[in-house]
Protein backbone atom coordinates (compact mmCIF):
# COMPACT_ATOMS: atom_id res chain seq x y z
CA UNK A 1 0.00 0.00 0.00
CA UNK A 2 1.12 3.40 -0.60
CA UNK A 3 1.47 5.98 1.77
CA UNK A 4 2.40 10.46 2.50
CA UNK A 5 3.83 11.78 6.05
CA UNK A 6 3.91 14.72 6.20
CA UNK A 7 5.78 15.35 9.96
CA UNK A 8 4.97 18.44 10.76
CA UNK A 9 1.11 20.06 11.37
CA UNK A 10 2.62 24.05 11.04
CA UNK A 11 5.67 25.15 9.64
CA UNK A 12 6.28 29.01 10.39
CA UNK A 13 8.47 30.92 8.98
CA UNK A 14 9.48 35.05 8.87
CA UNK A 15 8.57 36.79 5.22
CA UNK A 16 11.86 36.50 2.69
CA UNK A 17 13.60 33.74 4.81
CA UNK A 18 13.13 30.34 3.00
CA UNK A 19 10.95 27.72 3.64
CA UNK A 20 10.64 23.99 3.26
CA UNK A 21 8.02 21.49 4.18
CA UNK A 22 8.78 18.21 3.91
CA UNK A 23 7.59 14.97 2.77
CA UNK A 24 8.44 11.26 2.53
CA UNK A 25 6.30 8.64 0.78
CA UNK A 26 6.17 5.06 0.74
CA UNK A 27 5.22 3.40 -3.26
CA UNK A 28 5.31 -0.13 -5.30
CA UNK A 29 7.96 0.93 -7.60
CA UNK A 30 8.79 4.25 -9.22
CA UNK A 31 6.74 7.50 -7.33
CA UNK A 32 4.73 10.03 -9.38
CA UNK A 33 4.82 12.59 -6.43
CA UNK A 34 2.68 15.79 -6.36
CA UNK A 35 2.43 18.72 -4.47
CA UNK A 36 -1.15 21.07 -3.58
CA UNK A 37 -1.74 23.57 -1.78
CA UNK A 38 -5.18 25.02 -0.38
CA UNK A 39 -6.60 28.42 0.75
CA UNK A 40 -9.05 28.27 3.61
CA UNK A 41 -12.68 27.01 2.30
CA UNK A 42 -11.61 26.54 -1.51
CA UNK A 43 -10.30 23.22 -3.29
CA UNK A 44 -7.10 21.87 -4.00
CA UNK A 45 -4.67 23.89 -6.34
CA UNK A 46 -1.98 22.16 -7.83
CA UNK A 47 1.54 23.08 -7.67
CA UNK A 48 4.25 20.59 -9.03
CA UNK A 49 4.64 17.12 -9.64
CA UNK A 50 7.27 14.96 -9.92
CA UNK A 51 7.31 12.46 -12.67
CA UNK A 52 10.80 11.19 -13.79
CA UNK A 53 14.02 13.59 -14.96
CA UNK A 54 15.78 16.08 -12.77
CA UNK A 55 15.36 15.45 -8.92
CA UNK A 56 14.54 19.31 -9.19
CA UNK A 57 11.04 20.34 -9.86
CA UNK A 58 9.73 23.38 -10.66
CA UNK A 59 6.28 24.84 -10.25
CA UNK A 60 4.23 27.62 -9.69
CA UNK A 61 4.60 30.87 -7.37
CA UNK A 62 8.18 29.99 -6.95
CA UNK A 63 7.66 27.51 -5.58
CA UNK A 64 10.14 24.26 -6.28
CA UNK A 65 10.32 20.86 -4.89
CA UNK A 66 13.67 17.72 -4.51
CA UNK A 67 13.20 14.93 -4.97
CA UNK A 68 15.11 12.12 -2.69
CA UNK A 69 14.83 8.80 -3.99
CA UNK A 70 17.22 7.48 -1.50
CA UNK A 71 15.21 9.11 0.97
CA UNK A 72 11.94 8.38 -0.34
CA UNK A 73 11.57 12.42 0.07
CA UNK A 74 9.81 14.82 -1.79
CA UNK A 75 10.32 18.35 0.35
CA UNK A 76 8.70 21.74 -1.23
CA UNK A 77 10.57 24.70 -1.08
CA UNK A 78 10.99 28.82 -1.75
CA UNK A 79 14.11 30.41 -1.45
CA UNK A 80 11.88 33.40 0.02
CA UNK A 81 8.46 33.47 1.78
CA UNK A 82 5.45 35.84 1.11
CA UNK A 83 3.04 36.09 3.61
CA UNK A 84 0.83 35.36 0.99
CA UNK A 85 2.06 32.11 0.36
CA UNK A 86 -0.06 31.01 4.08
CA UNK A 87 -2.20 28.28 3.63
CA UNK A 88 -2.51 24.35 3.90
CA UNK A 89 -0.22 22.54 1.42
CA UNK A 90 0.13 18.71 0.62
CA UNK A 91 1.95 16.18 -0.48
CA UNK A 92 0.66 13.27 -2.78
CA UNK A 93 1.82 10.31 -3.98
CA UNK A 94 0.89 7.83 -6.92
CA UNK A 95 2.20 4.54 -8.47
CA UNK A 96 3.49 4.34 -11.75
CA UNK A 97 0.82 1.86 -13.00
CA UNK A 98 -1.86 5.46 -13.80
CA UNK A 99 -3.76 3.11 -12.54
CA UNK A 100 -3.24 3.93 -8.81
CA UNK A 101 -5.42 6.55 -6.89
CA UNK A 102 -3.58 9.26 -5.50
CA UNK A 103 -2.88 9.08 -1.55
CA UNK A 104 -2.25 12.02 0.37
CA UNK A 105 -0.34 13.30 3.59
CA UNK A 106 -1.98 15.16 6.43
CA UNK A 107 -1.25 18.46 5.29
CA UNK A 108 0.95 20.87 6.97
CA UNK A 109 -0.09 24.26 7.73
CA UNK A 110 2.43 27.11 6.34
CA UNK A 111 2.30 30.37 8.09
CA UNK A 112 4.64 33.42 7.14
CA UNK A 113 4.68 36.46 9.70
CA UNK A 114 5.36 39.56 8.20
CA UNK B 1 -9.50 26.52 -18.89
CA UNK B 2 -10.48 22.95 -17.08
CA UNK B 3 -12.70 23.02 -14.77
CA UNK B 4 -14.44 20.71 -11.63
CA UNK B 5 -17.48 21.96 -10.73
CA UNK B 6 -19.61 20.88 -7.14
CA UNK B 7 -22.59 21.85 -7.29
CA UNK B 8 -22.61 23.32 -3.98
CA UNK B 9 -20.32 25.20 -1.77
CA UNK B 10 -22.17 25.00 1.50
CA UNK B 11 -24.62 23.02 2.90
CA UNK B 12 -26.57 22.16 5.83
CA UNK B 13 -28.58 19.40 6.73
CA UNK B 14 -30.92 17.44 8.88
CA UNK B 15 -29.74 14.04 10.57
CA UNK B 16 -31.18 11.22 8.29
CA UNK B 17 -32.10 13.24 5.57
CA UNK B 18 -30.92 11.42 2.01
CA UNK B 19 -28.16 14.20 0.85
CA UNK B 20 -26.88 14.57 -2.39
CA UNK B 21 -23.45 16.01 -3.81
CA UNK B 22 -22.57 16.25 -7.71
CA UNK B 23 -19.73 16.88 -9.45
CA UNK B 24 -19.47 17.86 -12.76
CA UNK B 25 -15.84 18.04 -15.06
CA UNK B 26 -15.51 19.57 -18.87
CA UNK B 27 -11.98 17.54 -19.40
CA UNK B 28 -13.35 14.39 -20.34
CA UNK B 29 -11.23 12.29 -17.77
CA UNK B 30 -12.24 8.90 -17.08
CA UNK B 31 -11.05 8.79 -13.21
CA UNK B 32 -13.19 10.88 -10.82
CA UNK B 33 -12.88 10.81 -6.89
CA UNK B 34 -14.83 11.80 -4.25
CA UNK B 35 -12.55 12.36 -1.15
CA UNK B 36 -13.47 13.73 2.62
CA UNK B 37 -11.70 16.61 4.25
CA UNK B 38 -11.23 16.71 8.12
CA UNK B 39 -8.79 18.58 10.27
CA UNK B 40 -5.72 16.25 11.29
CA UNK B 41 -6.36 13.60 8.93
CA UNK B 42 -6.03 15.04 5.58
CA UNK B 43 -8.00 13.78 2.61
CA UNK B 44 -9.46 10.12 2.83
CA UNK B 45 -10.71 8.80 -0.65
CA UNK B 46 -14.43 7.71 -0.08
CA UNK B 47 -14.78 6.16 -3.52
CA UNK B 48 -13.56 6.33 -7.24
CA UNK B 49 -15.09 5.66 -10.71
CA UNK B 50 -12.70 4.79 -13.34
CA UNK B 51 -15.97 4.85 -15.85
CA UNK B 52 -19.34 5.49 -16.62
CA UNK B 53 -21.59 3.25 -14.23
CA UNK B 54 -17.67 1.78 -12.38
CA UNK B 55 -17.09 2.44 -9.14
CA UNK B 56 -14.88 1.28 -6.15
CA UNK B 57 -14.33 1.85 -2.97
CA UNK B 58 -11.97 3.84 -1.31
CA UNK B 59 -10.59 4.04 2.06
CA UNK B 60 -13.98 4.64 3.99
CA UNK B 61 -17.12 4.22 2.11
CA UNK B 62 -19.56 3.54 5.14
CA UNK B 63 -22.59 5.42 4.97
CA UNK B 64 -21.87 6.89 1.12
CA UNK B 65 -22.89 5.29 -1.97
CA UNK B 66 -21.77 7.08 -5.51
CA UNK B 67 -23.44 7.45 -9.14
CA UNK B 68 -21.84 7.82 -12.65
CA UNK B 69 -24.42 7.52 -14.84
CA UNK B 70 -22.54 9.96 -17.67
CA UNK B 71 -18.48 10.40 -18.00
CA UNK B 72 -18.79 14.00 -16.87
CA UNK B 73 -20.69 13.79 -13.82
CA UNK B 74 -20.15 12.26 -10.40
CA UNK B 75 -22.56 11.73 -7.40
CA UNK B 76 -21.80 11.51 -4.01
CA UNK B 77 -24.81 10.39 -1.68
CA UNK B 78 -25.38 10.28 1.60
CA UNK B 79 -28.23 7.79 2.57
CA UNK B 80 -29.17 8.85 5.57
CA UNK B 81 -26.92 11.96 7.38
CA UNK B 82 -25.54 12.01 10.44
CA UNK B 83 -23.99 14.31 12.72
CA UNK B 84 -20.70 12.53 12.12
CA UNK B 85 -20.35 13.29 8.01
CA UNK B 86 -20.13 16.88 8.63
CA UNK B 87 -16.83 17.40 6.50
CA UNK B 88 -15.20 19.23 3.44
CA UNK B 89 -16.22 16.82 0.48
CA UNK B 90 -13.64 17.31 -2.43
CA UNK B 91 -14.17 15.51 -5.96
CA UNK B 92 -11.75 15.19 -8.80
CA UNK B 93 -10.82 14.19 -11.87
CA UNK B 94 -7.75 12.69 -14.03
CA UNK B 95 -7.10 10.99 -17.02
CA UNK B 96 -6.97 7.01 -17.03
CA UNK B 97 -3.29 5.15 -17.58
CA UNK B 98 -1.41 8.70 -17.13
CA UNK B 99 -0.22 8.94 -14.06
CA UNK B 100 1.78 11.58 -14.51
CA UNK B 101 -1.24 13.43 -14.88
CA UNK B 102 -2.26 15.58 -11.60
CA UNK B 103 -5.73 15.65 -10.17
CA UNK B 104 -7.88 18.42 -10.99
CA UNK B 105 -9.95 19.65 -8.16
CA UNK B 106 -13.21 20.78 -7.58
CA UNK B 107 -13.72 24.07 -5.31
CA UNK B 108 -15.05 21.81 -2.41
CA UNK B 109 -18.94 21.26 -0.50
CA UNK B 110 -18.64 22.45 3.06
CA UNK B 111 -21.58 19.81 4.57
CA UNK B 112 -22.97 20.49 8.23
CA UNK B 113 -25.45 17.89 9.39
CA UNK B 114 -27.23 18.71 11.96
Amino acid sequence: AQSVAQPEDQVNVAEGNPLTVKCTYSVSGNPYLFWYVQYPNRGLQFLLKYITGDNLVKGSYGFEAEFNKSQTSFHLKKPSALVSDSALYFCAVRDESGYSTLTFGKGTMLLVSP
Amino acid sequence: DVKVTQSSRYLVKRTGEKVFLECVQDMDHENMFWYRQDPGLGLRLIYFSYDVKMKEKGDIPEGYSVSREKKERFSLILESASTNQTSMYLCASSPIGRGGTEAFFGQGTRLTVV
